[in-house]
């Protein structure tokens, strides 16, 4: 089993929608998860940074995680064209920076 | 926010000789820079980590020969592909973060685009 399992989608919706994205995570030892957002052929570009069980909102973005469950999702809401991109989910804990293999994610107008 | 920037964004060589990459943090002094590559649809894979003034600590199956890296700096660090082969080419992606973030949060440079002919 993979550390980190993230489906890669695609994953397409219309202008407006709630996207839910999440990843699952086998290893204990993370404490830090992160969510990243990589347009084609860009770096990642931190989107929102969490360390406990809970929610955390930022604007549109809200990071949710659930430690008892292995279990962290990113909320987008009235996403918008722009937003399309490809999503990573990262964590730390013990290791260096695992990521997720990202979910790609196309808002369409 | 922090700002990481790479050069060159893009490069295509001749298989057999050996390119260098440019990562640098622009606004901050970066105690540790991360070198990383990505294939197409694929997530990013760690090859190394550098803290600056001492010798990079390689991922396993990383050869240390073919990817030196060199942190000469708090805001400067280097990959050089020697060598470069067809199978060298890549997305090749730096981070930096610096102390007082938490987890080491990382930045990221915009990618540098390898191809071997």
């Amino acid at each position: 089993q993979k550390e980190v399992e993230q489906d890669p989608g695609p994953l397409s919706v219309p202008e407006g929608a709630i996207v839910s994205l999440n990843c699952t995570y086998s290893n204990s030892a993370f404490q830090y998860f992160m969510w990243y957002r990589q347009y084609s052929r860009k770096g990642p570009e931190l989107l929102m940074y969490t360390y406990s069980s809970g929610n955390k909102e930022d604007g549109r973005f809200t990071a949710q995680v659930d430690k008892s469950s292995k279990y962290i999702s990113l909320f987008i809401r009235d996403s918008q064209p722009s937003d399309s991109a490809t999503y990573l989910c990262a964590m730390i804990g013990n290791t260096p920076l695992v990521f997720g293999k990202g979910t790609r994610l196309s808002v369409i107008a | 926010g922090a700002v990481v920037s790479q050069h060159p964004s893009w490069v295509i060589c001749k298989s057999g000789t050996s390119v260098k990459i440019e990562c640098r943090s622009l606004d901050f002094q970066a105690t540790t820079m991360f070198w990383y590559r990505q294939f197409p649809k694929q997530s990013l894979m760690l090859m190394a980590t550098s803290n600056e003034g001492s010798k990079a600590t390689y991922e396993q199956g990383v050869e240390k020969d073919k990817f030196l890296i060199n942190h000469a700096s708090l805001t400067l660090s280097t990959l050089t592909v020697t060598s470069a082969h067809p199978e060298d080419s890549s997305f090749y992606i730096c981070s930096a973060s610096f102390s007082g973030r938490g987890a080491d949060t990382q930045y990221f440079g915009p990618g540098t685009r390898l191809t071997v002919l």
